[in-house]
């Protein structure tokens, strides 16, 4: 079956545009992640859902981040008024409800704010 | 607040020798602790997991210890092969509960040599 997919893969904005990072869990999954890593960290987390609601939101790092996940699906990061801070990979991940909380990572979306 | 620490530099063995990696924390009490592979490009993929209530686990190749007095888990692969070599992630699950967002270390780059 699909993974996890995140669209787009690569992304180049310029500082103060609006970005819009899409990602499709695995069919079944409730519960999603969004993580950042930079160049020779590990994932930092961002948000957390449980179907369609933020169970834990506590990552994100100031009010220009959000995201949503409207029919407990797909979710979109969105970051407004980028800055050259914001360039990352964005990962995002699924996991079953129950079970040993294994998180299934997508590719990932690279991010460059010039 | 909580520290998660993995050895930063890189680690480079003989292929068929054993490698050992370590994950320290400080100021947490995870539930669980995970170890993920990543691969450049790709998103981090789950190798193993350990509850706090486990000294070992083992996988093929692959045993996990958990030391919760010490705060630390060991990674070790046996018989090491070239394929093995990528970044290894050790994540602490959270103090209760089965699902919500990992803490991820920064990652060690084992290159097992031919």
């Amino acid at each position: 079956g699909a993974g996890v997919s995140q669209t787009p893969s690569n992304k180049v904005t310029e500082k103060g545009k609006y970005v819009e990072l899409r990602c499709d869990p695995i069919s079944g999954h409730t519960a999603l992640y969004w993580y950042r890593q930079s160049l020779g960290q590990g994932p930092e987390f961002l948000i957390y859902f449980q179907g369609t609601g933020a169970a834990d939101d506590s990552g994100l790092p100031n009010d220009r981040f959000f995201a949503v996940r409207p029919e407990g699906s797909v979710s979109t990061l969105k970051i407004q008024r980028t800055e050259r801070g914001d360039s990352a990979v964005y990962l995002c991940a699924s996991s079953p409800v129950t079970g040993s909380n294994e998180q299934f990572f997508g590719p990932g979306t690279r991010l460059t704010v010039l | 607040s909580q520290k998660i620490e993995q050895n930063s530099e890189a680690l480079n063995i003989q292929e068929g020798k054993t490698a050992t990696l370590t994950c320290n924390y400080t100021n947490y009490s995870p539930a669980y602790l995970q170890w993920y592979r990543q691969d450049p490009g790709r998103g981090p993929v789950f190798l193993l997991l350990i509850r706090e209530n486990e000294k070992e686990k083992r996988k093929e190749r692959l045993k996990v210890t958990f030391d919760t007095t010490l705060k630390q888990s060991l990674f070790h692969i046996t018989a090491s092969q070239p394929a093995d070599s990528a970044t290894y992630l050790c994540a602490l699950g959270p103090t209760g509960g089965n699902t919500g967002k990992l803490i991820f270390g920064q990652g060690t780059t084992l290159q097992v040599k031919p």
